[in-house]
């Protein structure tokens, strides 16, 4: 139980094209929903959470103009890339969390993406 | 400041012996914590949790973790590595002014290699 899908595992696309990234708890309800972005060799950086029916909060640092968080169904969540340049290029991962307090966070298989 | 350390960068260990990853924290109030690995391009996996109780904690995989108050530890611990142990660990803390989110604090993960 508790499996979060992502999708797409991997894209490449040209620089200045935006990017949507897909975060899906298959089998169970998420309220909140999270965006991570993972550089290599190093830790997890949140970058927001993900509210559903509600706007995204951001961490500090982190554009909301560049980095469209939209959160329309207590099933999905997704993360669009506008404008994608060379430096937006990483490993970004999404966890959703199942109803209850102290419940862990469960991770999608992350997507990663090279802009060119 | 809420936080997490885990002190060790990488971890050796032969196969067969027994292997410590540590992790400590700094947080206010009750802490609840976890731990996950990470397998190459993978996103995380859940392996326990501590909330409240018995402090020594079994999860997944024959891993094990003991919460210790008074040095603030919840180091990971198997009696017995594999080399399919190999990989990247992290230890996290619920935020605890995270709401209802279940927002977590990620240490900077610790490399776990086990030598055949």
């Amino acid at each position: 139980g508790a499996v979060v899908s992502q999708h797409p595992s991997w894209v490449i696309c040209k620089s200045g094209t935006s990017v949507k990234i897909e975060c899906r708890s298959l089998d169970f309800q998420a309220t909140t929903m999270f965006w991570y972005r993972q550089f290599p060799k190093q830790s997890l950086m949140l970058m927001a959470t993900s509210n559903e029916g509600s706007k995204a909060t951001y961490e500090q640092g982190v554009e909301k103009d560049k980095f469209l968080i939209n959160h329309a169904s207590l099933t999905l969540s997704t993360l669009t890339v506008t404008s994608a340049h060379p430096e937006d290029s990483s490993f970004y991962i999404c966890s959703a969390t199942p109803r209850g307090t102290n419940q862990p966070q469960h991770f999608g298989d992350g997507t990663r993406l090279s802009i060119l | 400041a809420q936080s997490v350390a885990q002190p060790e960068d990488q971890v050796n260990v032969a196969e067969g012996n027994p292997l410590t990853v540590k992790c400590t924290y700094s947080v206010s109030g009750n802490p609840y914590l976890f731990w996950y690995v990470q397998y190459p391009n993978r996103g995380l996996q859940f392996l326990l949790k501590y909330i409240t109780g018995d402090n020594l904690v079994k999860g997944s995989y024959g891993f094990e973790a003991e919460f210790n108050k008074s040095q603030t530890s919840f180091h990971l611990k198997k009696p017995s590595a594999l080399v399919s142990d190999s990989a990247l660990y992290f230890c996290a803390v619920r935020d605890p002014y995270g709401g209802a989110t279940n927002k977590l604090i990620f240490g900077t993960g610790t490399l776990l290699a086990v030598q055949p």
